[in-house]
């Protein structure tokens, strides 16, 4: 079965520092899919990433990137200079390709407050 | 061009009655997925239509709950009776494919059983 684990509950940083949220996945598939999504306040669930089980190249958007190694089944992001507007609930998914596909589980989120 | 839109956005409703939550999935897309979340479990996928047909629906957690997509641009989830349990924030996502495809999400209906 797939496991998804975000090991922060919570993490608080001061605006302008830099945060990493750790996501590590369980899965027996070879192709597989992670995704990292956003919920703001607001209570949306906003896309932020997809990242296939072939390509291990890291990903930079603007003050976010991440690093999927899956030597160590992780696919961690990170935020440079993060912001207040970053402070949400980050949630990391996967999704199996097969006789599961579609099916995505999600990690417990982790809460990030940037604090000004 | 319209996200996935659901309804009502917020329902309070008494223990004992029947709730219906609605969700218009992305035009074009071909999978559909009920979410719950709430702060004791996190986010639980309920059940998730490919080309209206529902494809699992282990999640549901009970026959109180059943699901339906009559056409491609219609889905329902209802609970009948609701419990003080069933309270939750209800999402329904939708996304182009079947597998890998990235799911978008409606705003979320807020469901309060008292």
């Amino acid at each position: 079965a797939q496991k998804v684990t975000q090991a922060q509950t919570e993490i608080s940083v001061v605006e302008k520092e830099d945060v990493t949220l750790d996501c590590v996945y369980e899965t027996r598939d070879t192709t597989y899919y992670l995704f990292w999504y956003k919920q703001p306040p607001s209570g949306e669930l906003v896309f932020l990433i997809r990242r296939n089980s072939f390509d291990e190249q890291n990903e930079i958007s603007g003050r976010y990137s991440w690093n999927f190694q899956k030597s160590t089944s992780s696919f961690n992001f990170t935020i440079t200079a993060s912001q207040v507007v970053d402070s949400a609930v980050y949630f990391c998914a996967l999704s199996e390709v097969g006789t599961n596909a579609g099916k995505s589980t999600f990690g417990d989120g982790t809460t990030l407050t940037v604090k000004p | 061009d319209a996200g996935v839109i659901q309804s009502p956005r917020h329902e309070v409703t008494e223990m004992g009655q029947e709730v219906t939550l609605r969700c218009k999935p992305i035009s074009g897309h071909n999978s559909l997925f009920w979410y719950r979340q709430t702060m004791m479990r996190g986010l639980e996928l309920l059940i998730y239509f490919n080309n209206n047909v529902p494809i699992d629906d282990s999640g549901m957690p009970e026959d109180r709950f059943s699901a339906k997509m009559p056409n491609a641009s219609f889905s329902t989830l209802k609970i009948q009776p609701s419990e003080p349990r069933d309270s939750a924030v209800y999402f329904c996502a939708s996304s182009p494919g079947r597998s890998q495809e990235t799911q978008y999400f409606g705003p979320g209906t807020r469901l309060l059983v008292l």
